[in-house]
């Protein structure tokens, strides 16, 4: 069935960049979502991006998709301790269907 | 900016008893899901509704879970008997459909069953 495997944990300087990388098995996944979850909080959609595409930028975001190797990556630029976290990768057939999770990965900044 | 919202925040039940968890997706949706995640798991799909019928569901939507459009507005996702392993926190999400392709998740209900 469909994977989404991530590293659990990642810890950062402040002002540094984060790269959270992401694997995925289905290849018939289009669309490729970066969700986030703050402690005690839901899950709130970050970027997502097409398969057609190899990277996307959204200001301080950028998801860079390897379709051949199913990677994704989303690098976050002069990371900042409000963005300490869960972020949660995640694959979806067509994007009305159901999205596949992968365990997230605790992202820690350090000030 | 319209958002998903779920009611109650947190239902604390006992083991047997019946619970809804209600849920109002974003008004012009079309689409609708309930997901689950254990505590320090990963986010599961139970099941997704479409034109007021289920359109998939995962093996844990089993026959003690049910769902429901009650009105126009609400989302609701019954669970008959509730076990101690249903304890979880349930989310609901809403996308509107193609071509766009967002799913926007709700704050989540937890669930303790003691």
């Amino acid at each position: 069935g469909e994977d989404v495997e991530q590293s659990l944990f990642l810890s950062v300087r402040e002002g540094d960049s984060s790269v959270i990388n992401c694997t995925y098995t289905d290849s018939s996944s289009t669309y490729l979502y970066w969700y986030k979850q703050e402690p005690g909080a839901g899950l709130q959609l970050l970027t997502y991006i097409f398969s057609n595409m190899d990277m996307k930028q959204d200001q301080r975001l950028t998801v860079l998709l390897n379709k051949k190797d199913k990677h994704l990556s989303l690098r976050i630029a002069d990371t900042q301790t409000g963005d300490s976290a869960i972020y949660f990768c995640a694959e979806s057939a067509s994007g009305n269907t159901p999205l596949v999770f992968g365990k997230g990965t605790r992202l820690s900044v350090i000030a | 900016e319209p958002e998903v919202t779920q009611t109650p925040s947190h239902q604390v039940t006992q083991m047997g008893q019946e619970v809804i968890l209600r849920c109002v997706p974003i008004s012009n949706h079309l689409y609708f899901y309930w997901y689950r995640q254990i505590l320090g798991q990963k986010v599961e799909f139970l099941v997704s509704f479409y034109n007021n019928e289920i359109s998939e569901k995962s093996e844990i939507f089993d026959d003690q879970f049910s769902v429901e459009r009650p009105d126009g507005s609400n989302f609701t996702l019954k669970i008959r008997s509730t076990k101690l392993e249903d304890s979880a926190m349930y989310f609901c999400a809403s996308t509107l459909g193609l071509p766009q392709v967002e799913q926007f998740f709700g704050p989540g209900t937890r669930l303790t069953v003691l």
